[in-house]
């Protein structure tokens, strides 16, 4: 059972363009909801990340927007550079357990 | 700060060989240590979760027998494959919780496994 779904599979924007990646979950166990970020042959690095009980966070170009009734929760990168193209994987994370991960978001952003 | 150190970073090995893969917390103390495996363009998928001294909780479908985990000390988690086959190539990706306000998690850099 898919636990966290996250659209699209698959995302070209044009330099200085927004990128958003959406996740929708089920269980509202979940108490941490992180984004990371892949590049090839690496670890994922963790972007950003919030709580239930705030609605928004933004750390520079990245913001994560959160809706609790929705059961949804996205990704918007500003001013999306060629040095953004990664893999974007969201997460969801309860009482320090193992990390549920989307299937993943290749973004590839044009000069 | 909050940095887990993975070796190696790429390893090929012969068929029916063990490889070991290793990750060290660096500046923390690593109680929970999980253990990803990633194919190529897909998702991480959670092998096992392993706790300082004790058992480690494999996944359904995943064979503690061949993927031998030891967390002997809080600084250190060690995967072993046993009796690698070229099915066991893939990405495998370290991980474990960091003790601060909250919680937080922070991953290793990954081991490219080549079996040939």
């Amino acid at each position: 059972q898919q636990q966290v779904k996250q659209s699209p599979q698959s995302l070209i924007v044009q330099k200085g363009g927004i990128s958003i990646i959406n996740c929708a979950y089920e269980n509202t166990a979940f108490d941490y909801f992180p984004w990371y970020q892949q590049f090839p042959g690496k670890g994922p690095a963790l972007l950003i990340a919030i709580r239930p009980d705030v609605s928004e966070k933004k750390e520079g170009r990245f913001t994560i927007s959160f809706n609790k009734s929705a059961k949804q929760f996205s990704l918007h990168i500003m001013d999306s550079q060629p040095g953004d193209s990664a893999t974007y994987f969201c997460a969801l994370g309860a009482g320090r357990r193992a990390l549920t991960f989307g299937s993943g978001t290749r973004l590839q952003v044009q000069p | 700060g909050a940095v887990v150190s993975q070796h190696p970073s790429r390893v090929i090995c012969k068929s029916g060989t063990s490889v070991k893969i290793e990750c060290r917390s660096l500046d923390f103390q690593a109680t929970t240590m999980f253990w990803y495996r990633q194919f190529p363009k897909q998702s991480l998928m959670l092998m096992a979760t392993s706790n300082e001294g004790s058992k480690a909780t494999y996944e359904q479908g995943v064979e503690k027998d061949k993927f031998l985990i030891n967390h002997a000390s809080l600084t250190l988690s060690t995967l072993t494959v046993t009796s690698a086959h070229p099915e066991d190539s893939s990405f495998y990706i370290c991980s474990a919780i960091v003790p601060r306000q909250g919680y937080g998690y922070t991953f290793g850099s990954g081991t490219r496994l080549t079996v040939v």
